[in-house]
This record gives structure tokens, sequence and C-alpha cells, in this order.
């Protein structure tokens, strides 16, 4: 099992530009979110989903877009990128095992908007 | 709401040295604790966790109690290794709540031979 896999691994982007960042899991999980990290903030929830077609808003929702066509990829956008989204960004999986979830973190994408 | 607060790092130990990493949590409830791992440059691992009061996770020499009396899951460890140097995260999730996580702000340690 690969887990929980993201790309790319850094990207720089300029102002107004859009992108997606990739995410996939192969362990059938129905859950999968999206964070970012930054410095002192610990993580914060962007957007996350339950099961395939139903995705939901988390903390940190703006100017960030999500949709879940299958149990697999939940790929986040940017659609017009601004400085202050310069970030970490993690995306995790669980599986919905009688409340007792435990998230499974891909490797990360940093992002730098200029 | 729901919130994780830990101890402001960072902190340098001596190899050898006792760890202990403050956590204190709001919830309803009855939340799931958990300590998560970050080595530098990776995501983050599960450390170890708890699912309810008094229950004592553990994992690689790392210990922590899930105290509702106190709501504290502090971590600790009896002998660092400098292998153990990374960033640490609390974090907290109620059962049924999906994808519902809460943070700390993270924990850096830095182990010293």
């Amino acid at each position: 099992n690969a887990g929980v896999t993201q790309t790319p691994k850094f990207q720089v982007l300029k102002t107004g530009q859009s992108m997606t960042l990739q995410c996939a899991q192969d362990m059938n999980h129905e859950y999968m979110s999206w964070y970012r990290q930054d410095p002192g903030m610990g993580l914060r929830l962007i957007h996350y989903s339950v099961g395939a077609g139903i995705t939901d808003q988390g903390e940190v929702p703006n100017g960030y877009n999500v949709s879940r066509s299958t149990t697999e990829d939940f790929p986040l956008r940017l659609l017009s990128a601004a400085p202050s989204q310069t970030s970490v960004y993690f995306c995790a999986s669980s599986s919905r095992t009688g409340g007792e979830e435990t998230q499974y973190f891909g490797p990360g994408t940093r992002l730098l908007v200029l | 709401g729901d919130s994780v607060t830990q101890m402001e790092g960072p902190v340098t130990l001596s190899e050898e040295a006792f760890l202990t990493i403050n956590c204190t949590y709001t919830a309803t409830g009855y939340p799931s604790l958990f300590w998560y791992v970050q080595y530098p440059g990776e995501g983050l691992q599960l450390l170890l966790k708890a699912t309810k009061a008094d229950d004592k996770g553990s994992n690689k020499g790392f210990e922590a109690t899930y105290r509702k009396e106190t709501t504290s899951f502090h971590l600790e460890k009896g002998s660092v290794q400098v292998s153990d140097s990374a960033v640490y995260f609390c974090a907290l999730t109620r059962p049924y709540t999906g994808n519902q996580f809460y943070f700390g702000t993270g924990t850096s340690l830095t182990v010293i031979p």
C-alpha cells in the first residue's frame, strides 16, 4: 500500500494563478481531509469529505474548492492564489470505525505564492 | 468549541533526559485523544492514542494517559534519544464526527547528544 500520496511536493505560484493539489489514498477510507500548516498555528482544517460526492467546509475554507468524485481521490483547488495561502498542505484519510478514527497523513505539498 | 492547548516550545534536552510535553483539551462529551509526530520534511505520523478516560496510550517508549478530571493528555518518555527530535502534536476528535480533528500548535523537540 502506498497510503496517502500527494503531488506536487513543492510549487511556486504567482498571485492570481490557479492550481490543483492532488491527493490519493489506496486504503479505501471513507473520510478525507485537507489541512494547512502554518508556523505557530498547528494544523487547520480546510475542507473534508465523509464519502464520494460529499464534502464540507472546515475552519479555513475561503479561497479553496474541493470535490470527491471517487473514494480514492480528493483534490484541492486554489481558485486565485494569494500570498496568504503560502503554507504546507497536508491531505489525510481515515476509516469510519466506530468513532475511533485515526488519520493517516500524506507527505505534504509546500506552496509558495509570490 | 473543541480545542487543544499544548506547551510552547521549542524544547531542548540532552540524550537520556526525561521528557514531558503538556497537553490539555476542551471538548464536549468523550473525545478520543492523539499524539502525532512530525519528523523533518515529512507528514504527521500517529504516535499513540487513547479513546476513553484512564486509558494509557503507548508506543516507542512514549506514554500518555487520558485524564478526564484534569482534561489532560500529557506526553512522557523516560529517556529520550537523538532520533526523537521532531515536532509533536496533540489532537482530539469526537466520535462519529468524521474528520473533525483539532490539533494543538505543536511542540518542537531537539535532543542533543
